[in-house]
């Protein structure tokens, strides 16, 4: 079975500093990788996905995260963020084979103080 | 695309009562799946369906709740008796089948309150 591991719950920032949150999974073969993050109040959206080729991704909002299969990490980076960017934050994992469904880690709660 | 739809968006309701959420999936996605978000547990699969038929259940929590899916444009989750602990926000979510991309699409959730 799959798992997904963020280890920071909750996160404060000032604007423009630069934000790394962490992803690890537990899974022994190939998997599509996920952030997801969910505005105040709001329901999921994608941040940016991995599927296979490059291992750096870049998504919406300047976002990127980086996959290392040696150390099954997939953290979320980015380099200035903004008040806007406050939010919780998902990393979600799946198989190729076997189970469709995502299965999500618990999440980190971005606070950006302005 | 209007994006999966959900209703009601929210739902207060007393204990005891039966609730039932609604889903219409996103046109052409042929895999569903019902989430449920709490503070203690974050978000946690309940069931999934592919091609209108429950492939993996495991997640719904006992007995007294039930999801069907009657075509491939709506799907149901009932809770018959609901509790106070049932609350929560339940979110549905729809992907299409194409080759590895399992990007899953999510609605706007219903927030239930169960007094």
């Amino acid at each position: 079975a799959q798992s997904v591991s963020q280890h920071n719950h909750h996160v404060i920032l000032s604007e423009a500093a630069s934000l790394e949150l962490g992803c690890n999974y537990s899974y022994g073969g190939t998997v599509n990788l996920f952030w997801y993050v969910q505005y105040p109040g709001q329901h999921l959206q994608l941040l940016l996905k991995y599927f296979s080729g490059d291992p750096l991704v870049k998504g919406i909002k300047g976002f990127e995260a980086e996959f290392i299969k040696s150390k099954f990490s997939f953290n979320l980076r980015k380099p200035s963020v903004q008040w806007s960017d406050t939010a919780e934050y998902f990393c979600a994992v799946n198989a190729w084979t076997g189970r469709r469904a995502l299965t999500f880690g618990s999440g980190t709660r971005l606070q950006v103080q302005p | 695309d209007a994006g999966v739809i959900q209703s009601p968006r929210h739902e207060v309701t007393e204990m005891g009562q039966e609730v039932t959420l609604r889903c219409k999936p996103i046109s052409g996605h042929d895999y569903l799946f019902w989430y449920r978000q709490t503070m203690m547990r974050g978000l946690e699969l309940l069931i999934y369906f592919n091609n209108n038929v429950p492939i993996d259940d495991s997640g719904m929590p006992e007995d007294r709740f039930s999801a069907k899916m009657p075509n491939a444009s709506f799907s149901t989750l009932k809770i018959q008796p609901s509790e106070p602990r049932d609350s929560a926000v339940y979110f549905c979510a729809s992907s299409r089948s194409t080759g590895q991309n399992t990007e899953a699409f999510f609605g706007q959730g219903t927030r239930l309150t169960v007094v």
